[in-house]
Formats: structure tokens, sequence, C-alpha cells
């Protein structure tokens, strides 16, 4: 069945060293999110990709940088330019109308060794 | 600036009895509403949503009431049930263009962790 797989779900970084967060999408939607959580906070947008090979900045995406090659696809790495990296990172994924509500996958939590 | 504000970080309500969660927002460009569940150590599943030209929006269990003037939406959960004891985010959505947060101008709560005690 149809839905956005993250992976992996749990992740340990070194200081100084780059991560990527893997999403994949069988919903053939077009828009896709990365959102990060830290404890007691709402979602903060880092990185939107409404369409392949084009993505834009969030309000948070200091520190990350994302690609979309392909249409079910939108990892998301965590450089060591990321001071705080440790969170849980949600992906995302909409179609086309407005208003549609956004799918989430189940989440990676990445923490600094 | 919190544009989305959920002031009860925390509810505690008894099995079969109505859960009110509210929401407050700052934003006159915000037009549509969602409310979305989260368990521990998953993403957030959507529940229902309201457009900015209704006042209420009904689904089964789940009630949505919208008051405009009042920039304010609560969320009622009749009856409560021990599977809802989760975190509800409140979201709101602005007009496709406007930048106000995110692609279609998503801004997240900070969430209600709702507790059915049975």
């Amino acid at each position: 069945d149809g839905g956005i797989t993250q992976s992996p779900k749990y992740l340990f970084r070194k200081e100084g060293q780059n991560v990527t967060l893997s999403c994949e999408q069988n919903l053939n939607h077009d828009a896709m999110y990365w959102y990060r959580q830290d404890p007691g906070q709402g979602l903060r947008l880092i990185y939107y990709s409404q369409i392949v090979n084009d993505f834009q900045k969030g309000d948070i995406a200091e520190g990350y940088s994302v690609s979309r090659e392909k249409k079910e696809s939108f990892p998301l790495t965590v450089t060591s330019a990321q001071k705080n990296p440790t969170a849980f990172y949600l992906c995302a994924s909409t179609g086309t109308s407005y208003n549609q509500p956004q799918h989430f996958g189940d989440g990676t939590r990445l923490s600094i060794l | 600036d919190q544009q989305v504000k959920q002031n009860s970080p925390s509810l505690s309500v008894q099995e079969g009895r109505i859960s009110i969660l509210n929401c407050d927002y700052t934003n006159s460009m915000f037009d549509y509403f969602l409310w979305y569940k989260k368990y521990p150590a998953e993403g957030p599943t959507f529940l229902i949503s309201i457009s900015s030209i209704k006042d209420k929006n009904e689904d089964g269990r789940f009630t949505v009431f919208l008051n405009k003037s009042a920039k304010h939406l609560s969320l009622h959960i009749v009856p409560s049930q021990p599977g809802d004891s989760a975190v509800y985010f409140c979201v709101a959505s602005a007009k496709v263009g406007y930048s106000g947060g995110g692609a279609d101008g998503l801004t997240f709560g900070k969430g209600t962790h709702l507790i059915i005690q049975p």
C-alpha cells in the first residue's frame, strides 16, 4: 500500500560528520517536505520541493541540504554546519491541489555521539 | 512570534467524556485549518480540517469549530477513548503564495498532549 518511508528510524552521528536521511513515497505526490521537531515544539520546515529538480528553503534551512532527482525521493543531508542536529526529523508529501493534507512518514531520530 | 498557539501543553480527560482542545491564531491570512494526531516515535496523521468559509466540520467522534472573529478554533472529541491519547497539533494554512511559513503556508502549533484516563 501507498505511503511514505523514512529510513533509518534511528541514526547516530559523530561530530563533524554529514549524514543523509532517506525519504521515499509511492503516493505519486508532487510536493515533498522535511520538518524538524524538538521536544515540546511544533514542526518547523527545513526544506520543501514542489517538483522534481526544484526545492526551496524553509524556515530553518541552515546546515541542511536536499536533492530531488526523482519524484519519489527527497533525501535530507544534515551537514556538520548544523550546530544542533539532535532532533526528530519528519518527511511529508502532498498532491498539488490546494488544501490537500500532508501525509507524514514515521520519522528519523538523529542523535549526536 | 508564534502565529498558531496551543496554550495547553497537556490535557487530562476521563474516558467517555468530551475532550476539547483549543487553538488560537494571529494571522488573518490563514484560511484553512487542520488537526493532526501524533503518537510517540510516529509521524503525525491527518485527523480533520476546516475551511475558513465554514464554522463547523464533523467527522464521526471529531468536530472542529472555527470562530473567525475571535481567531479561535477547537477540536471536540466525543466520547473520548483510550486510543485518543496522543499529541494533537493545530495547523494553519495560508493562501498559496503567502510566505507565512512553508510551501503551503503551513504553520504548526506546539501541540497538546491529550491523556485519556480510564
